[in-house]
């Protein structure tokens, strides 16, 4: 069945590091989403990708939609104790049900 | 506008018992859909309403059900209370033909 994978699952960084997670799905999505989730929070829509290829940026944040359009990443530079959550990928397969990647969970040490 | 709002925000109940959790969408949305998220399963899609009808499901057991309202308010219902179902039950609501979910602050539910 449909699998959108991220790693890594865990990360710390000491305050000032880079950051990158990969959302990995087994087939080939419309388009994809990122989210945030802040400890003891819901998840907050962050950013859509549509197009094979397509890199957005949002401040310190670049994400990037894979040529096949299987693959995205979220890359944080320069990581601030407010970067800390879960974030996930998430997009829609057949019948417009959503996937949800398993999540990079961030901690920023200051 | 408001956000999506939901009902109760915490709730303990006992095995075998039932609960009913209430979602209101954002004003003007349509779709609502619930997830189940755990520490181990991460966020597990329950189900999608449309219009007030059923349009995704996910794999989950017949014991989770739902319904959507013409005001497009949803309840999700779950029967027979298991202890693994203990868990944030989060729903989101969504334009149509739009894919950005708005994401309500969730129900943890706490199954003894």
């Amino acid at each position: 069945g449909q699998q959108v994978m991220q790693i890594p699952q865990y990360q710390h960084v000491q305050e000032g590091e880079d950051f990158t997670t990969y959302c990995n799905s087994s087939t080939t999505l419309s388009n994809i989403q990122w989210y945030k989730q802040r400890p003891g929070g819901h998840p907050v829509f962050l950013i859509q990708l549509v197009k094979s290829g397509e890199v957005k940026k949002q401040k310190r944040l670049t994400f990037q939609f894979g040529e096949a359009k299987k693959n995205s990443s979220l890359h944080i530079t320069a990581t601030q104790t407010t970067d800390v959550g879960t974030y996930f990928c998430a997009g829609p397969v057949a019948g417009n049900q959503f996937y949800f990647g398993t999540g990079t969970s961030l901690t920023v040490i200051p | 506008k408001a956000g999506v709002t939901q009902t109760p925000r915490y709730l303990i109940k006992t095995r075998g018992q039932q609960v009913t959790l209430s979602c209101s969408p954002i004003s003007g949305h349509r779709s609502v859909s619930w997830y189940q998220q755990t520490p181990g399963q991460g966020l597990q899609f329950l189900f999608e309403y449309f219009s007030e009808t059923q349009r995704n499901k996910g794999n989950f057991p017949g014991r989770f059900s739902g319904r959507q309202f013409s005001n497009s308010r949803s309840e999700m219902n779950v029967s027979t209370l298991e202890l693994g179902d203990s868990a944030l039950y989060l729903c989101a609501s969504r334009q149509f033909l739009t894919d950005t979910q708005y994401f309500g602050p969730g129900t943890r539910l706490t199954v003894l």
